[in-house]
């Protein structure tokens, strides 16, 4: 079955450390994968996508993300932090000849001063 | 940087009720989409739409649920006879066309709709 793993509901970190999000999915073909962002009262901001090509993909805000076939997943990373980043972070696949997203459950990230 | 508005931001509804939500996609894209988040669980997609007709549709879209084009910038979604399981937060997208796999969606703030 076709799904997204995200392991962790709750993340904390201190402002100016170093993030990762982390991101699996079951797909069986060829996934276009997508990380969006949802800061509280705002709709689903798309922060990144992979489609093909370089696996390194970078984004808005400082993120990037790897996608490791062999692995599954598409974890999502900032060298550090600000508050601002602050939110709900969802991981997302589709394919081809879908229109549908199939969406994780959410990482809530946390950043102390 | 142009976005996808939603109106309400908020609507309550009696058990029975007919609701009607509604969207105002990006004025160049050509696919959109609706989507459902119960609290607490996963972002659900509903049904694409393009050129005036569904695209695409999951099996939570039945004969309760429509959606339409209502003129050239809205974007409808109804729900005839409202039920205890629709509350929820909904989101509407749009992308700007289908390139033969899953476009880049972009989403507006949603629309929660409380059932009581």
């Amino acid at each position: 079955a076709q799904s997204v793993t995200q392991p962790d509901i709750h993340i904390t970190v201190s402002e100016g450390a170093s993030l990762e999000l982390r991101c699996n999915y079951s797909y069986g073909a060829t996934p276009y994968l997508f990380w969006y962002v949802q800061s509280p009262g705002q709709g689903l901001q798309l922060l990144l996508k992979y489609f093909s090509g370089d696996t390194l993909v970078q984004g808005i805000k400082g993120f990037e993300a790897e996608f490791k076939r062999s692995q599954s997943s598409f974890n999502l990373r900032k060298p550090s932090v600000h508050w601002s980043d602050a939110a709900e972070y969802f991981c997302a696949v589709g394919g081809y000849n879908t229109d549908k997203l199939i969406f994780g459950t959410g990482t809530r990230l946390q950043v102390f001063p | 940087e142009p976005e996808v508005t939603q109106t309400p931001s908020h609507q309550v509804t009696q058990m029975g009720q007919e609701v009607i939500l509604r969207c105002v996609p990006i004025s160049n894209h050509l696919y959109f989409y609706w989507y459902r988040q119960i609290l607490g669980q996963k972002v659900e997609f509903l049904v694409s739409f393009y050129n005036n007709e569904i695209s695409e549709k999951s099996e939570i879209f039945d004969d309760q649920f429509s959606v339409e084009r209502p003129d050239g910038s809205n974007f409808t979604l109804k729900i005839r006879s409202t039920k205890l399981e629709d509350s929820a937060m909904y989101f509407c997208a749009s992308s700007e066309a289908r390139s033969g796999h899953t476009d880049t969606q972009y989403f507006g703030p949603g629309t929660r709709l409380t059932v009581l």
